[in-house]
């Protein structure tokens, strides 16, 4: 069945790096979702892109579709500590969508 | 998210008890789903439904099972837990092609 894989797990930063979070699907994908969770809550949406080599802006973070459609990528600049949590993308084919691994950030003052 | 609401938020339960976790939503949405997260395997779909009485398979639905009797009810039970089924177990509304909305979150302890 479809996968889906995002690298690193988990990544350290100091306040004020950059952070760039990877996501990988073994098959083509009709859209890729990426969601936000802090550390106690719930999964919530930040974004969709559709469009093959498609990027979108949200403040400090980018969000890329690649070409093929088969791998996404999260960027953020500048870390901050309000950036704290893991990252999961969700990529989806037909009426089903398939959870990535996710990518733990942490920010150090 | 308020408008997707679990119970019990908690439960510690011993190997071979039957478990139900409750998942209610105000949203109105037709399609509902249940995932476990585990550390380092993210979120895994257990059931899904598109509509009152209709039953999806997700990809880890062994040793579990759902219920959809209304449209605002989805409740996902465990007959006979184990240890491994031990997880954080999430519930999700979704309305057409919209994104997933999440519940807060179910703690299971299967001692």
């Amino acid at each position: 069945g479809q996968q889906v894989m995002q690298i690193p797990q988990y990544q350290h930063v100091q306040e004020g790096e950059d952070f760039t979070t990877y996501c990988n699907s073994s098959t083509t994908l009709s859209n890729i979702q990426w969601y936000k969770q802090r550390p106690g809550g719930h999964p919530v949406f930040l974004i969709q892109l559709v469009k093959s080599g498609e990027v979108k802006k949200q403040k400090r973070l980018t969000f890329q579709f690649g070409e093929a459609k088969k791998n996404s990528s999260l960027h953020i600049t500048a870390t901050q500590t309000t950036d704290v949590g893991t990252y999961f993308c969700a990529g989806k084919v037909g009426d089903k969508l398939t959870f990535g691994t996710g990518t733990q950030l942490k920010v150090e003052l | 998210d308020a408008d997707v609401t679990q119970t019990p938020r908690n439960r510690i339960t011993k190997t071979g008890k039957r478990i139900m976790l409750e998942c209610s939503q105000t949203k109105g949405h037709d399609r509902m789903y249940w995932y476990r997260q585990d550390p380092g395997l993210g979120l895994r779909l257990i059931y899904y439904s598109f509509d009152v009485k209709d039953i999806n398979k997700g990809e880890i639905s062994d040793g579990y099972s759902v219920s959809r009797q209304a449209q605002a009810k989805f409740s996902l039970s465990l007959e006979s837990a184990i240890p491994n089924q031990t997880a954080l177990y999430f519930c999700a509304t979704q309305g057409g092609n919209q994104p997933q909305h999440f519940g807060d979150g179910t703690r299971l302890s299967i001692l």
